[in-house]
């Protein structure tokens, strides 16, 4: 059973449009919300991050917008960049529990020129 | 600050050597991670410490893998005699002490069994 779900495996736009991705859960323990950038051979960096008390999180080019009800969130690029290509993790975790991450599958987002 | 270093970058061993991978965590993080990354089966959590102590390693297949944290400057995964199937991108992450911080991540080592 997947726990962190990204429906798109990728997703490509062009440049200075807003690239939309996707992320769902199933554990509602789950109150926090990292999403992580990926380059090759790099490890993945954190880009934003939200926790469960919010429905929005905002930084530069990047929102989250995030649903309790419907345990979806979404990450929102705006003005992509072809320096944006990379690999994107939804990641959650429990405050409850671990302090694991459980990461979603990545979805591999192109920014055409 | 360097972030995590992991060492080596890249490893490869014969099939049933031993491979041992390090990570130097951030300084002053009390809490060190260990992931597997793989095409199939993603990001994979295998073990944590906090404050050097071993907290869960659920994660970890239950034979060959061993992890270590012996001083709060380096932690270790050994993988005894090792299989094709551990071929893979092991990550090192470390964060500062309290719940849901932010997690930094290492380049990571990948590990290829020939």
């Amino acid at each position: 059973q997947q726990q962190v779900r990204q429906s798109s495996q990728s997703l490509t736009v062009w440049e200075g449009e807003t690239a939309i991705l996707n992320c769902s859960y199933e554990n509602s323990a789950f109150d926090y919300f990292p999403w992580y950038q990926q380059f090759p051979g790099e490890g993945p960096a954190l880009l934003i991050a939200i926790r469960s008390v919010s429905d929005k999180k905002e930084d530069g080019r990047f929102t989250i917008f995030f649903n309790k009800r419907e345990k979806n969130l979404s990450l929102h690029i705006k003005d992509s960049q072809p320096g944006d290509s990379a690999t994107y993790f939804c990641a959650a975790s429990a405050s409850s529990g671990s302090w694991q991450l459980i990461f979603g599958s990545g979805t591999q987002l192109t920014v055409m020129p | 600050n360097a972030g995590v270093i992991q060492t080596p970058r890249h490893k490869v061993t014969g099939k049933g050597q031993e491979a041992t991978l390090w990570c130097e965590p951030i300084s002053g993080h009390s809490a060190v991670f260990w992931y597997r990354q793989t095409i199939v089966q993603g990001l994979e959590f295998l073990t944590y410490f906090r404050n050097q102590a071993p907290i869960d390693d659920s994660g970890m297949p239950k034979e060959r893998f061993s992890a270590q944290m012996p001083n709060q400057s380096h932690s270790t995964l050994k993988i005894q005699s090792t299989q094709p199937q551990d071929s893979a991108v092991y990550l090192c992450a470390s964060s500062s002490p309290g719940k849901n911080t932010e997690v930094f991540f290492g380049k990571g080592t990948r590990l290829t069994v020939v």
